[in-house]
């Protein structure tokens, strides 16, 4: 049982260069999200897909996308990297009123 | 929308020493507050969790209290250990809507040996 699977672990970027952060779960949720963590603001929803086929905005979507391909796949799409988003992104699944699973995390640092 | 207070945002104590962490919410609709532990370089994980038809939960070492009424719940560990040291977060979700939850900032333990 994986849980919820995130790649890549670490990803360095150039100002302007696009990426996108693959996360999977396997625990039939509904529900998926995008997070960043920086030092000192806790957890930050980016993006929310509270279905299959739906996707919301969250705390802080600006510069970002998301596609939610499956029920068990949701991607997050950085068009044109920014230092401000140098972030670790953790990805979350969960059941209705259930806690969250996370991800393992990503690193980003775009220089 | 929801908004959580967790206080302090850093917590530091002796080993063997009790924690308590703190945090209120605002909105009476919430019902389910889990709180996480993410230890450095980790992703946050489940260590309790409480549902507002209860007023406490214990789990070996740490308990977690509920007081609907005033609406704040508190994380409590007792007999502190080295490995206790992490980022502790609370949150709040109600169980309709878009069950999103609504995070607390985080609280920094750091135990002493």
């Amino acid at each position: 049982n994986a849980g919820v699977t995130q790649t890549p672990k670490f990803q360095v970027l150039k100002t302007g260069q696009s990426m996108t952060l693959q996360c999977a779960q396997d625990m039939n949720h509904n529900s998926m999200y995008w997070y960043r963590q920086d030092p000192g603001m806790g957890l930050r929803l980016i993006y929310y897909s509270a279905s299959e086929g739906t996707t919301d905005k969250g705390e802080v979507p600006n510069g970002y996308n998301v596609s939610r391909l499956n029920k068990r796949e949701f991607s997050l799409r950085l068009e044109s990297a920014a230092p401000s988003q140098t972030s670790v992104y953790f990805c979350a699944s969960t059941a209705p009123g259930q806690a969250y699973t996370f991800g393992s995390g990503t690193r980003l640092t775009v220089v | 929308g929801e908004n959580v207070e967790q206080h302090p945002s850093t917590l530091s104590v002796q080993e063997g020493d009790s924690a308590v962490i703190k945090c209120t919410y605002s909105d009476s609709a919430s019902n389910y507050f889990p709180w996480y532990k993410q230890e450095l370089g980790k992703r946050p994980q489940l260590i309790i969790d409480i549902r507002s038809n209860v007023g406490e939960k214990k789990d070996q070492r740490i308990a977690v209290t509920l007081n609907k009424t005033a609406k704040h719940f508190s994380l409590h560990i007792t007999e502190t250990q080295p490995e206790d040291s992490a980022v502790y977060f609370c949150a709040a979700t109600a169980s309709g809507g878009s069950y999103i939850p609504t995070f607390g900032r985080g609280t920094s333990l750091i135990v002493h040996p």
